[in-house]
């Protein structure tokens, strides 16, 4: 498809267990950002990727969260021992470049930790 | 200093009013001053974005007015329709340093019918 592609939509994990959540970014971005979006709140900046190098993971809240990109292309966000206060959309977007351009967002997963 | 500050938190407008939304920013770095659309369920979509180099930028129904000595920009939705109802996410991002967006809070417009 021409968008950004995340799975999976949904994701229902029992608190302690591992997730990896997916991003497939529009061909030929090279930038590539994660964030989190708690109900009813702003978009929290994660991680950014420049190609497959993140310059700044400023935004990882806890060492249980890491993400990497391969390829140039795919990019998998995993959070380990999963804690309920991981609920959340997590979005993914990119942008053909890191210079001010408009970044495309992704539909979300969806993260319920019980 | 990274912070974007948005208002109001949530408006109503009646249909075919002007709906208004503003945002504040500290860090003169900023050169680029997105909005998005979020509907419920989707990840949110440019709707229309600014650089610092004019002071307004009208789309259709939609205009950002950016003052940059007051560090303030601003959307402006005219003849609100019903279908404008959504959460409305101001933006700022910058040519140097670590790209990132940073995003306000949000502003959940209702427009009645």
């Amino acid at each position: 498809g021409a968008g950004v592609s995340q799975s999976p939509s949904n994701k229902v994990t029992e608190k302690g267990k591992d997730v990896e959540l997916r991003c497939d970014p529009i061909s030929g971005h090279t930038a590539l950002y994660w964030y989190r979006q708690s109900l009813g709140q702003g978009l929290e900046f994660l991680i950014y990727f420049q190609g497959n190098s993140a310059p700044d993971k400023s935004g990882l809240p806890s060492d249980r969260f890491s993400a990497e990109r391969t390829g140039g292309s795919v990019s998998t966000l995993t959070i380990q021992r999963t804690q309920q206060e991981d609920s959340a959309v997590y979005l993914c977007a990119s942008s053909v470049s890191i210079v001010g351009t408009e970044a495309f967002f992704g539909q979300g997963t969806r993260l319920t930790v019980v | 200093q990274q912070q974007v500050k948005q208002s109001p938190q949530s408006l109503i407008v009646q249909k075919g009013g002007i709906s208004i939304i503003n945002c504040a920013y500290e860090n003169t770095a900023f050169d680029y001053f997105p909005w998005y659309q979020q509907f419920p369920g989707k990840g949110p979509a440019l709707l229309i974005a600014i650089r610092p180099d004019v002071s307004e930028k009208k789309e259709g129904r939609f205009t950002i007015s950016f003052n940059k000595s007051a560090k303030q920009f601003s959307l402006h939705i005219m003849d609100s329709q019903p279908g404008d109802s959504a959460t409305y996410f101001c933006a700022a991002s910058t040519q140097t340093g670590t790209y990132k967006y940073i995003f306000g809070t949000g502003t959940r417009l209702k427009v009645l019918a």
